[in-house]
């Protein structure tokens, strides 16, 4: 069974500032995806960035980036530069890469990050 | 292009009603699951399918029931609705390598 971690149940952070969401994982497959998504109280699901297991590279999206740290199954998201629309859940997720893992993803507990002017 | 389009935004139900959850999507997806949020929890799958035809259980399927006719619809049935029910539920589509998980806006369902 898949599972996933989000040790941190709230943030907070100053306008302009930067702050990073923890995120641990479990899997037993070789090859998979990580995501991180943000639930603004308007309730949509909005994906902020996503990394595939088997590239090493970081993703970065605008000042979004990941530490996707694969042998200590860890994936962190920094927020750089925080903006008062960034304030919102943030949930961690991972996802299968193959076959009938498509569309399935196991959701961490979530974290609501505050930011504040 | 409407993307996941899910019907109705908000319900109350008493206990022991029936209801089905719609949900619809024009992006031509063979994905299509069903995820229920409850606070503390994130979000677990209740039902998914790979296509027409095809569905299958996720985490907590007990209580609930799919169906998928179509590529485009894949509706959620509650036939003996509880408490426990109560929660707001997601309907999602995709997913490839390619693309990511397209996600409704949700149904925030209360059982009374």
């Amino acid at each position: 069974a898949q599972t996933v971690t989000q040790s941190q149940p709230e943030m907070s952070v100053q306008e302009a500032e930067t702050v990073t969401l923890s995120c641990t994982y479990d899997t037993s497959e070789s090859d998979y995806y990580l995501f991180w998504y943000k639930q603004p109280p308007s309730r949509q699901m909005i994906l902020v960035i996503r990394q595939e297991a088997y590239k090493q590279q970081n993703a970065t999206e605008n000042r979004f980036s990941v530490n996707f740290q694969k042998a200590a199954k860890s994936f962190s998201l920094k927020i750089s530069d925080s903006q008062l629309g960034d304030a919102a859940m943030y949930f961690c997720a991972l996802g299968g890469a193959g076959g009938t893992s498509y569309g399935k993803l196991t959701f961490g507990q979530g974290t609501i990050l505050t930011v504040h002017p | 292009n409407a993307g996941v389009t899910q019907t109705p935004k908000f319900q109350v139900l008493k206990t022991g009603q029936s209801m089905t959850l719609q949900c619809a999507q024009d992006m031509n997806h063979e994905y299509m699951s069903w995820y229920r949020q409850d606070p503390g929890m994130g979000l677990r799958l209740i039902h998914y399918s790979v296509g027409a035809g095809i569905t299958d259980q996720g985490e907590v399927p007990n209580g609930y029931n799919v169906s998928r006719s179509t590529t485009e619809d894949f509706p959620l049935r509650l036939l003996l609705a509880a408490p426990s029910q109560t929660s707001v539920y997601f309907c999602a589509s995709g997913w490839t390598a390619n693309s990511p998980l397209h996600f409704g806006n949700g149904t925030r369902l209360t059982v009374t």
